[in-house]
């Protein structure tokens, strides 16, 4: 069965560091491209980025809301796959959610994290 | 950026109703579309991948047609596990872009 467990989500202040984490089971992790999805408070769900499989490179996409703050990587070894957050905003307060896939992509999702910045 | 325009943002039907859906990109994203469904406070759950493919598991009463710009998403007789928002998602082209969701509510 696959699974996808998020971890990691904290109350923090606006401009320091967390970093989420992505533990997933049931699959070849090193065949599929992770990606990171976010919903604010009673919002809709924003696409933050995703990493490629390492035979496909293993590089990053982002949206511009995070680029340059956000940083993904995965460490195949572990099945793990990180959502490095640097220079928080309030406006990045919501709970973040792992899910697979590129082709045809999110066919599984984690149950999310809650990230609240807030001084 | 690839704006996806989702109507109507809710809908009140009735158990056994017909709905409809629609997403329109503001460029043709050929069928690199899927549908989720989120129920409150869960994560979501596709539905339809590659505009009309249906995801294992998923009751054969959800379907998706389109390509290019116009999307549907119909569910052919309402279920009461069917209210819940859905969302589109266009994956063509980065920033990968979400509709903003359609609650669909019991009347």
């Amino acid at each position: 069965e696959v699974q996808l467990v998020e971890s990691g989500g904290d109350l923090v202040e606006p401009g320091r560091s967390l970093r989420l984490s992505c533990t997933a089971s049931g699959f070849t992790f090193r065949d599929y491209a992770m990606n990171w999805v976010r919903q604010a408070p009673g919002k809709g769900l924003e696409w933050v980025g995703f990493i490629r499989k390492k035979a496909s490179g293993g590089t990053t996409e982002y949206a511009a809301s995070v680029k340059g703050r956000f940083s993904i990587s995965r460490d195949d070894s572990k099945s793990i796959a990180y959502l490095q957050m640097n220079s928080l905003k309030t406006e990045d307060t919501a709970v973040y959610f792992c899910t697979r896939g590129y082709t045809n992509p999110f066919d599984y999702w984690g149950q999310g994290t809650l990230v609240t910045v807030s001084s | 950026d690839i704006q996806m325009t989702q109507s109507p943002a809710s809908l009140s039907a009735s158990v056994g109703d017909r709905v409809t859906i629609t997403c329109r990109a503001s460029q043709g994203i050929r069928n690199d579309l899927g549908w989720y469904q989120q129920r409150p406070g869960k994560a979501p759950k596709r539905l339809i991948y590659a505009a009309s493919s249906l995801q294992s598991g998923v009751p054969s009463r959800f379907s998706g047609s389109g390509s290019g710009t116009e999307f549907t998403l119909t569910i052919s007789s309402l279920q009461p596990e069917d209210f819940a928002t859905y969302y589109c998602l266009q994956h063509n082209s980065y920033p990968w872009t979400f509709g903003q969701g359609t609650k669909v509510e019991i009347k």
